[in-house]
């Protein structure tokens, strides 16, 4: 069947270095992807979202890249901070459905 | 802006029995989903309500599963008889349209069933 998946299940970084998370998709429909943040105990937060007709979009200290081609996204965090700590989910939505698929995520730690 | 609230915030209970889950919406949205997330995994989308009528509910488990959107504002979640893996945090989520992007979702229930 088709699914959205995540390259790496953990990815520890250093207090102010740049976090890069990826994830895969299979479903050449997806057209619309968004990343959500999940820390522990709540529920998933939107972070950033970017349709498929763009390669890139940009928010606060966060950056959303896709590369169709291949199926790929990635979510890029600059200057990662302790709060960014975190399992990652990308998610993929076909236009007229709104229903998202969900990865299985990434947990980021951020050393101090 | 109040939040997308939910109750209880943890549940344990023995296989067999029964268990109700519920929600509150943000205060005018239309759309509201049910997910079932299971430690280590992504959501996984069980029932999605359009006001008080469902739109898709392929998968759940409709054998022991059951889910209401009443007057189309809160919505329960209820599963009859519970299984050990139905241990999961149940999440819901609202959002103003069915054709609206951003999902707003609630802390959850973590249910363990033993």
């Amino acid at each position: 069947g088709e699914s959205v998946g995540l390259h790496l299940p953990t990815l520890s970084v250093q207090e102010g270095d740049n976090s890069i998370i990826n994830c895969a998709y299979s479903n050449s429909a997806s057209d619309y992807f968004i990343w959500y943040k999940q820390e522990s105990g709540k529920g998933p937060q939107f972070i950033i979202d970017i349709r498929s007709n763009m390669d890139k979009r940009q928010g606060q200290r966060v950056t959303v890249l896709l590369n169709k081609t291949v199926k790929h996204l990635s979510l890029q965090i600059a200057a990662t901070q302790p709060g960014d700590s975190a399992v990652y989910f990308c998610a993929e939505n076909r236009w007229n459905f709104n229903k998202f698929y969900f990865g299985s995520g990434t947990k980021l730690n951020v050393k101090p | 802006e109040a939040g997308v609230a939910q109750s209880p915030r943890y549940k344990i209970i023995e296989k067999r029995q029964s268990v109700a889950f519920w929600c509150n919406p943000i205060s005018g949205h239309a759309t509201l989903y049910w997910y079932q997330q299971i430690l280590g995994q992504g959501p996984k989308l069980l029932i999605q309500f359009q006001n008080n009528g469902v739109v898709d509910d392929s998968q759940l488990p409709k054998d022991r599963f059951s889910a209401e959107r009443l007057k189309g504002v809160d919505s329960t979640l209820k599963i009859q008889p519970a299984k050990l893996e139905d241990s999961a945090v149940y999440l819901c989520a609202s959002s103003p349209s069915r054709s609206s992007e951003k999902l707003f979702f609630g802390s959850g229930t973590q249910l363990s069933v033993l």
